[in-house]
This record gives C-alpha cells, structure tokens and sequence, in this order.
C-alpha cells in the first residue's frame, strides 16, 4: 500500500513556464515533507521541504503547497529551467511517530522541460 | 558531492551469490540509511542505523542485513540473491539520529542479479 502516491509519471513543460508537480499522500501521522530531486546516474539531493505547522514554504523558484485537508501537496517551479529536468520524489516522514522518522518516498515524477 | 561514499557502484552477479555493498556518511553524520529503489519504484526505506546501533527497520528481507562499524561506515550484506534483488541500493546519512531535515544520499551501488 503505497503511503505516498505521485500518480503522473511523468511531465512535460516549456522553458519560461510554470512546472507543477503533484503528491499525495495516505498517512495522517505524517507531518513533515520533502522534495527531492534526482539526476541521472547520482543520488537524489534535497530541494525544499514543508512543516505540517505550515501551508506554504518558498525557496527561489521553487515553492511547495500543502493541503493538510485533501492530504496533498505540490511543488511550483517558476519559471521553469533545461537545467530543472530531472526526476522529481516526494516524501514525507512521521518525525514523532514509531517509525523514527524514516522517510517515505513517492515513484518520483520526470519533468522534461523544453527550451 | 553530497559527501556520501558508495561503493562499488556497479556489481554484476548471478542467482544464490551474496554480495556486500559499502557506504562512507559524511563526515560527522552519525545516522545511516538504506534505499532500495526498483525499477519504476520509488525508494524504499530498508533500514536505519544511528551511531553503531539500528534505529529503524523498513521493508528489509530476512536475507538482507546491514551493520554500522565504529568508524560510522555502513555495509548492506545482500544473500541468497534472486533476480527481483536486481536494484538500485542508495545509502543516505543525517546529522541526527530522528529525522528532522534532509538526508544526503550517495551515488548508489547498481546490483545486477543475473
């Protein structure tokens, strides 16, 4: 049973415009949120995260939205960069809960983006 | 450079074997963590060690085991190998013990099970 779910495997934007990339979530425990991004042939590195005290965080281009109601959150890159194509994973972890904070990850989102 | 050492990074090998994966944290993090990443999977959580000790385990196999040295290097054993065992395995490490921020992962070691 998949805890985190990115339901589009992939996606497609052009250069200058806004990506948005999709996640949600099945876990009520879960109370902090994580994007990572990951290159071919390297280890997925950190982007942005989120608090569940919080609706909104921002960093540069990027920003993530989290909807605590509909279990769902996104991440905003604006505008969009060649540079910013890589495989996009969620993740949440249950900082407080029995698993010790050990991160979910969702199957990732490719972002192709064209110039 | 996240500082994560992982080695080696490709490993070929053949059905029954037993293969060991090896991983250097960064230097002053005390938590290791083990992924598993499937083809069209996300990463999935395999086990956690916090200063020498398991602090967490995940969706890890009977026949997989891991263990964190004195020096804070982390190996993954791997045995009785099967062809589903074929994967991506990524070591991540943190600064502190309960996850509170972001996890710096390695290269990853890419197991062939032929």
């Amino acid at each position: 049973d998949q805890q985190v779910k990115q339901n589009s495997p992939s996606l497609s934007v052009q250069e200058g415009r806004i990506s948005i990339l999709n996640c949600d979530y099945t876990n009520s425990m879960f109370d902090y949120f994580l994007w990572y991004k990951k290159y071919p042939a390297e280890g997925p590195t950190f982007l942005i995260s989120i608090s569940s005290i919080k609706d909104k965080n921002e960093d540069g281009r990027f920003t993530v939205f989290l909807n605590k109601s509909a279990k769902h959150l996104s991440l905003h890159i604006v505008p969009s960069q060649p540079g910013d194509s890589a495989v996009y994973f969620c993740a949440a972890s249950a900082r407080y809960g029995g698993s010790q904070g050990n991160l979910i990850f969702g199957k990732g989102t490719k972002l192709s983006v064209k110039p | 450079d996240s500082g994560v050492t992982q080695t080696p990074k490709h490993l070929i090998t053949a059905t029954g074997q037993r293969v060991t994966l090896r991983c250097s944290p960064r230097s002053g993090d005390l938590s290791v963590y083990w992924y598993q990443q499937s083809l069209d999977q996300g990463l999935q959580f395999l086990i956690q060690y916090y200063n020498g000790e398991e602090r967490a385990k995940g969706n890890i196999l009977e026949r997989f085991s891991a263990q964190q040295f004195p020096d804070l290097h982390s190996e993954l054993n791997l045995s009785s190998l099967e062809l589903g065992d074929s994967a991506l395995y990524f070591c991540a490490s943190s600064v502190v013990g309960s996850f509170n921020g972001e996890l710096f992962f390695g290269e990853g070691s890419r197991l062939t099970v032929l």
